[in-house]
């Protein structure tokens, strides 16, 4: 098992360029979810999903949109991307009741100049 | 709606001393609480876990942690610390809602002085 990828794993974007992240898992985890990290705030939650088809979304939202067509894939996507965008990104996957058994994918690191 | 505080954005240490990082936390149910290391440019990796079984919690590479309900702590310790320990450290609660949500502290950076 590869676990869970995220690509890519650098990327430097102009403000309102739009790029979407990808996150894929081949564990058949229901359970997906991305987070942010930056400095002194730990990881916030930005959009999560239980399953193919259901997303909602978690403390920090605003700018990002997700979907979640297959079990597999997760992609996260920046429409217009602005400074307070620049931060490191997590991917993770678990299955449903396993919240001790979570997967997270090795990060991208983005920068938006 | 739950709540994780790290106390000290930053800990040094000399090699061989006591590793302490603080955890305390809120929840309305009682809580999953976990604790992640970050090495440098790395991702994230399960130091140990507390789902309601013994209080006392070990996990990798010496770590420890014990869950304090009456003072809803998690603090994190190793006896004796090693240049290799040098990371920044993550406390989350989970409350096991639909989702596997995590909240996560502000993080510490250790620091190890040789």
């Amino acid at each position: 098992n590869a676990g869970v990828t995220q690509t890519p794993k650098f990327q430097v974007l102009k403000t309102g360029q739009s790029m979407t992240l990808q996150c894929a898992q081949d564990m058949n985890h229901e359970y997906m979810s991305w987070y942010r990290q930056d400095p002194g705030m730990g990881l916030r939650l930005i959009h999560y999903s239980v399953g193919a088809g259901i997303t909602d979304q978690g403390e920090v939202p605003n700018g990002y949109n997700v979907s979640r067509s297959t079990t597999e894939d997760f992609p996260l996507r920046l429409l217009s991307a602005a400074p307070s965008q620049t931060s490191v990104y997590f991917c993770a996957s678990s299955y449903p009741g396993a919240v001790d058994e979570q997967y997270f994918g090795p990060g991208t690191r983005l920068t938006v100049t | 709606a739950q709540s994780v505080t790290q106390l000290g954005s930053h800990v040094s240490v000399s090699e061989g001393a006591l590793v302490l990082l603080r955890c305390n936390y809120s929840s309305s149910v009682p809580p999953y609480l976990f604790w992640y290391v970050q090495y440098p440019n790395q991702g994230l990796q399960l130091l140990l876990k507390y789902t309601s079984a013994a209080t006392l919690v070990k996990g990798i590479n010496g770590f420890e942690a014990e869950f304090k309900k009456s003072e809803t702590s998690f603090h994190l310790t190793k006896p004796s610390a090693h240049m290799s320990d040098a990371a920044e450290y993550f406390c989350a609660v989970s409350d096991g809602n639909a989702g596997n949500m995590l909240t996560f502290g502000g993080g510490t950076r250790l620091m190890v002085k040789p």
